[in-house]
Parts: structure tokens; C-alpha cells; sequence
């Protein structure tokens, strides 16, 4: 198992300009979420989706948009990147993600928007 | 909303020194997680605590949730250099989501 995986790792986008970060999971999790991570403030939540088609907004939604068409793949779409969204997002997978799921992150995509 | 703190938010200790954080919520948690990322990588699960005055250890790792479920801390015995990392606590808020503390980053002096 490939476990989760991030495409890109890295990218820069210019202030405005639109971009989808992938996310797969080969886990058949039904529990997928986004996080970005700041200096000195620890992980917060973007979105999750507890399966395919049924997605909620987290702690920090605005400027970001979700679907989840099939279990495997959740992608973060980012509508007009701002300077503010120059972050680490990590996506993770859990079985059902309520308590007692452990969750499993993937590597990582670092966003500098310009 | 819910906010789930750490301190400390740095630790520099001597290889050999032992290490502590302390996890503390603003509301009353149903289970707290604990995870460790390396520099540079992504956050990995270490254990997770459910009930009250729970106590967990892994080798030199003890933890413990508090007896009023909003609090909890990690303690490392013997600190070596492969503890170096961020150690985050997080709070499940609901049925759903998980709340992250601030994290706390720890370095091991050898």
C-alpha cells in the first residue's frame, strides 16, 4: 500500500491564480481531511469528508473548496490564492474518523503564493 | 470555539535529560491523540488516551489524560537524538473533527 499521497510537493503560485492539490488514499478510508500548517500554530482543519459525496468545512474553510467523488481521492481546490494561503497542507485519511481512528497523514504540499 | 493549548512551544534538552509537554483543552475532550512529526516530515500517530486518568507508556514514552478529560502530557525518559521532532496533542471536537494543539518542538542536544 501506498498509503496517502500529495501531489505537487512544492509549489509557487502567483497572488490570483487557481490550483488543485491532489490527495489519494489506497486504504479505502472513509474519513479524508486537509489541514495547512503554520509556523507556530500547530495543524488546523480545512475540510473532511466522512465518505464519497458527503464533505464539511473545518476550522479555517474560506478560500478553499472540496469534493469527494469517489472514496480513494479528495482533492483542496484553492479558487484565487492569496499570500495569506503560503502554507504546508497535509491531507489524512482514517477508517471512519470518528474517536478511536488513528489518522494517517501524507507527505505534504508546500504552497508559496506570491 | 474549542482551542487546545501546548507548552511549551520549545524545548532544548541535554541527550540524557528527560522531557515533558502538557496538552490542555478549553472544553472537556472525548479522547486526545498524541502524534510526533520530524523536521521536515509529516505528523505520525503515537497513541491515543480515552478515559479518565488514563496512563499509557511506550518504552521511554508516559502518557496521561487527565482525571477531568482537558488535559494530558506526554513525559520522555532519557531524551536521545532521535526524539527530535514536534509532538502534537489533538482533541476530538464532535464526532468528526480534530482539534490540533499549538505543538511543541523539542531538541536534543548530544
Amino acid at each position: 500500500n501506498a498509503g496517502v499521497t500529495q501531489t505537487p510537493k512544492f509549489q509557487v503560485l502567483k497572488t490570483g491564480q487557481s490550483m488543485t492539490l491532489q490527495c489519494a488514499q489506497d486504504m479505502n478510508h472513509e474519513y479524508m481531511s486537509w489541514y495547512r500548517q503554520d509556523p507556530g500554530m500547530g495543524l488546523r482543519l480545512i475540510h473532511y469528508s466522512v465518505g464519497a459525496g458527503i464533505t464539511d468545512q473545518g476550522e479555517v474553510p474560506n478560500g478553499y473548496n472540496v469534493s469527494r467523488s469517489t472514496t480513494e481521492d479528495f482533492p483542496l481546490r484553492l479558487l484565487s490564492a492569496a499570500p495569506s494561503q503560503t502554507s504546508v497542507y497535509f491531507c489524512a485519511s482514517s477508517p471512519r474518523g470518528r474517536g478511536g481512528d488513528t489518522q494517517y497523514f501524507g507527505p505534504g504540499t508546500r504552497l508559496t503564493v506570491l | 470555539g474549542q482551542q487546545v493549548m501546548q507548552i511549551p512551544q520549545y524545548q532544548h534538552v541535554q541527550e540524557g535529560e528527560d522531557f515533558t509537554t502538557y496538552c490542555n483543552s478549553s472544553t472537556t475532550l472525548s479522547n486526545i491523540q498524541w502524534y510526533k512529526q520530524r523536521p521536515g516530515g509529516h505528523p505520525v500517530f503515537l497513541i491515543q488516551l480515552v478515559k479518565s486518568g488514563e496512563v499509557k507508556k511506550q518504552k521511554r514514552l508516559t502518557f496521561q489524560f487527565g482525571e477531568a478529560k482537558k488535559n494530558s502530557s506526554l513525559h520522555i525518559t532519557a531524551t536521545q537524538t532521535t526524539d527530535v521532532g514536534t509532538y502534537f496533542c489533538a482533541g476530538l471536537s464532535g464526532t468528526y473533527k480534530y482539534i490540533f494543539g499549538t505543538g511543541t518542538r523539542l531538541k536534543v542536544l548530544a
